[in-house]
């Protein structure tokens, strides 16, 4: 259980063009999902907290404007990378915590999304 | 501040025991969590604990230690596949999870 997909896998585009990545729990409902940016040989970096219904919480130093979240429903969060520039470029994961899980509150993650910018 | 501490690498042998060591400080606390994370992967669910002491699943086991702000990550019986980056995360407070930067395993023949 607790499987979270997100789409697409990679993506390549132009600089200042805009891509969108989903991200899905397909088994369980989440009202709380997270987006995370990965740099090569860096840790994990929360960008925003994303709950359903609501405005996402972003992290200090993370655009709102450049990078649009939407949690339309309980199993589907949309990131959208407004006018990407290569210093976009970047590893995206996002995960999905699973209030099934009690206590243990744990966040399952998407398998990433490849976003380079050329 | 709040802060996460492990090694940055570590190696191994294959059929061996290794031990990643974690230590966290954190504005309260609600657990703390053990990822793997393959290399170019996303990071993939290993344990968690909220209480002190133990918590074994097959080959690897997860101890905490909340007085000593402490946990480790026990892999027995280490394989090649075990290679990969161990990322140790506390959860706040606020139910925020804050990550350590990993720490790459190499586990050599």
């Amino acid at each position: 259980g607790a499987v979270v997909s997100q789409h697409p896998s990679w993506v390549i585009c132009k600089s200042g063009t805009s891509v969108k990545i989903e991200c899905r729990s397909l088994d369980f409902q989440a009202t709380t999902m997270f987006w995370y940016r990965q740099f090569p040989k860096q840790s994990l970096m929360l960008m925003a907290t994303s709950n359903e219904g609501s405005k996402a919480t972003y992290e200090q130093g993370v655009e709102k404007d450049k990078f649009l979240i939407n949690h339309a429903s309980l199993t589907l969060s949309t990131l959208t990378v407004t006018s990407a520039h290569p210093e976009d470029s970047s590893f995206y994961i996002c995960s999905a915590r699973d209030p099934s899980g009690g206590e243990t509150d744990t966040q399952y993650f998407g398998p990433g999304t490849r976003l380079t910018v050329l | 501040g709040q802060n996460i501490d492990q090694p940055t690498e570590m190696t191994a042998t294959e059929g061996a025991i290794v031990q990643i060591n974690c230590t966290y400080q954190t504005s309260g606390f609600n657990g703390l969590f053990w990822y793997q994370q393959h290399a170019g992967e996303a990071p993939t669910f290993l344990s968690y604990n909220v209480l002190d002491g133990l918590e074994e699943k097959g080959r690897f086991s997860s101890f905490l230690s909340r007085s000593k702000g402490y946990s480790y990550l026990l892999l027995k019986e280490l394989q090649m596949k075990d290679s990969a980056s161990y990322l140790c995360a506390a959860m706040d407070s606020n139910y925020q999870l804050i990550w350590g930067a990993g720490t790459k395993l190499i586990i050599k023949p």
